[in-house]
């Protein structure tokens, strides 16, 4: 089965600006999570949507904001972009939450 | 607030030593994965242990789970250079009637040649 894949691998935006980024699950995957990744705070989970639903959301603010369509295909979405953004944006699916999280290898925003 | 702790921060080690690394969590759990990183990239999934479990084996990785103390530790043995990453460990937190995955600030493992 092909992995998670994640689009764009990089990305530079500046302050202000929107962004979106993709996630496309394992085959047969209906969860899928995003994390963001910096170095001072680790690993945080942003939100988790299962058939198309956001089951699970993160302690992020609004500007955050994500949606999974009906192919399990995700998207998340950050608005007005600040530069504490700036982080590796890591997207998993698996079949349930609960369970093993397999990861794609990432988003790497840049907000300048 | 984080639920899992790994402990070492860090660790250096020669090829061939075995490396363990310790985490800590706070609430009751379902299961425990571990998860390793190489520099900047996605996590790989390394190995999930369940809390009626005590312990797992995966190739050259041993995984203990001790529910009563809140912790956990993984071995890795005969260690390579390749095994060089960063480890973490990573549980489910209920809060607010959401859960979600939780990660540590991991274990960086350098392994000398």
């Amino acid at each position: 089965k092909a992995g998670v894949t994640q689009t764009p691998r990089y990305l530079i935006k500046t302050r202000g600006q929107q962004v979106t980024l993709s996630c496309s699950p394992i085959s047969g995957h209906r969860s899928v999570s995003w994390y963001q990744q910096t170095p001072g705070q680790g690993l945080q989970f942003l939100f988790e949507y299962f058939s198309e639903t956001q089951r699970n959301k993160g302690n992020f603010p609004g500007r955050f904001s994500g949606r999974q369509f009906s192919n399990s295909r995700s998207e998340m979405n950050v608005s007005t972009l600040e530069l504490g953004d700036s982080a590796l944006y890591l997207c998993a699916s698996s079949p349930w939450v609960r369970e093993t999280q397999y990861f794609g290898p990432g988003t790497r925003l840049l907000v300048l | 607030s984080q639920q899992g702790e790994e402990d070492p921060q860090a660790l250096s080690i020669q090829e061939g030593e075995n490396a363990t690394m310790n985490c800590s969590y706070k609430t009751s759990i379902n299961n425990l994965q571990w998860y390793r990183q190489n520099s900047g990239r996605g996590l790989v999934h390394l190995i999930l242990i369940r809390s009626n479990e005590r312990e797992k084996h995966s190739g050259r990785l041993r995984v203990t789970l001790d529910t009563s103390k809140k912790s956990s530790s993984l071995l890795i043995m005969a260690s390579r250079a390749a095994d060089t990453a960063s480890y973490f460990c990573a549980t489910i937190l209920a809060q607010g009637g959401s859960e979600k995955l939780v990660f540590g600030k991991g274990t960086k493992l350098t392994v000398n040649p």
